[in-house]
């Protein structure tokens, strides 16, 4: 069965300071994960996959996410945070190994931004 | 515009009363799930349904019940409404491409309010 932990309930930081929202995750599978945005009062928006094609990998506004397999780890950070980043950020891993695999969602990580 | 569609944006209904969400996926995509989103829960996982057959089943109470219809839409039917059932009902739906690294791509919600 597959698991995936968000390691922060919240994390506060200040406007143009990096930012790490920490994920680690357990599957019996080579995982699919992902990380989603969700501003208040609206749907869920994927910041990045990850696909194995690259540990590294890129998403939209800035984000960025490793994949390191020795530490079960798919950590997202951004270089410099903006005030618009706050909102809540969930991790989710993707099991089974098929296109219609379970989506296992984090616990959220609530992303403060202050000025 | 995430191409997934739900209705209707905001329910109010009271106690004991039943009522149906309805998510509309994106073109294509075979795979549709439901969420529950409250402030004290969470994000919780209720059903998913691929291609019109049950998948998985998550924290659905036996109140609620879903269906995948032939043309893909599927539908939440949520009886004898409690007060604590008011939050914010998601669907999101996923590829039949795209194989294990397929992301969903969720709606905007459905805001129940039970009075």
């Amino acid at each position: 069965a597959q698991s995936v932990t968000q390691l922060d309930s919240h994390v506060s930081v200040s406007e143009g300071t990096p930012v790490l929202l920490r994920c680690n995750y357990s599957s019996s599978y080579s995982p699919s994960l992902f990380w989603y945005v969700q501003h208040p009062n609206k749907g869920l928006q994927l910041l990045l996959k990850y696909t194995s094609a690259a540990t590294l990998v890129k998403g939209i506004n800035g984000f960025e996410a490793e994949f390191k397999k020795s530490e079960t780890s798919f950590h997202l950070t951004k270089p410099s945070a903006h005030m618009s980043d706050a909102a809540e950020y969930f991790c989710v891993g993707k099991s089974g190994g098929t296109s219609y695999g379970k989506l296992t969602f984090g616990q959220g990580t609530i992303l403060t931004v202050h000025p | 515009d995430s191409g997934v569609t739900q209705t209707p944006k905001h329910l109010i209904t009271a106690t004991g009363q039943r009522v149906t969400l309805r998510c509309s996926p994106r073109s294509g995509d075979l795979s549709v799930y439901w969420y529950q989103q409250s402030l004290d829960q969470g994000l919780q996982f209720l059903i998913q349904y691929y291609n019109g057959e049950e998948r998985a089943k998550g924290n659905i109470l036996e109140r609620f019940s879903a269906q995948q219809f032939p043309d893909l839409h599927s539908e939440l039917n949520l009886s004898s409404l409690e007060l604590g059932d008011s939050a914010l009902y998601f669907c999101a739906s996923s590829g039949a491409t795209g194989g294990p690294w397929a992301e969903a791509f969720f709606g905007q919600g459905t805001r129940l309010t039970v009075v």
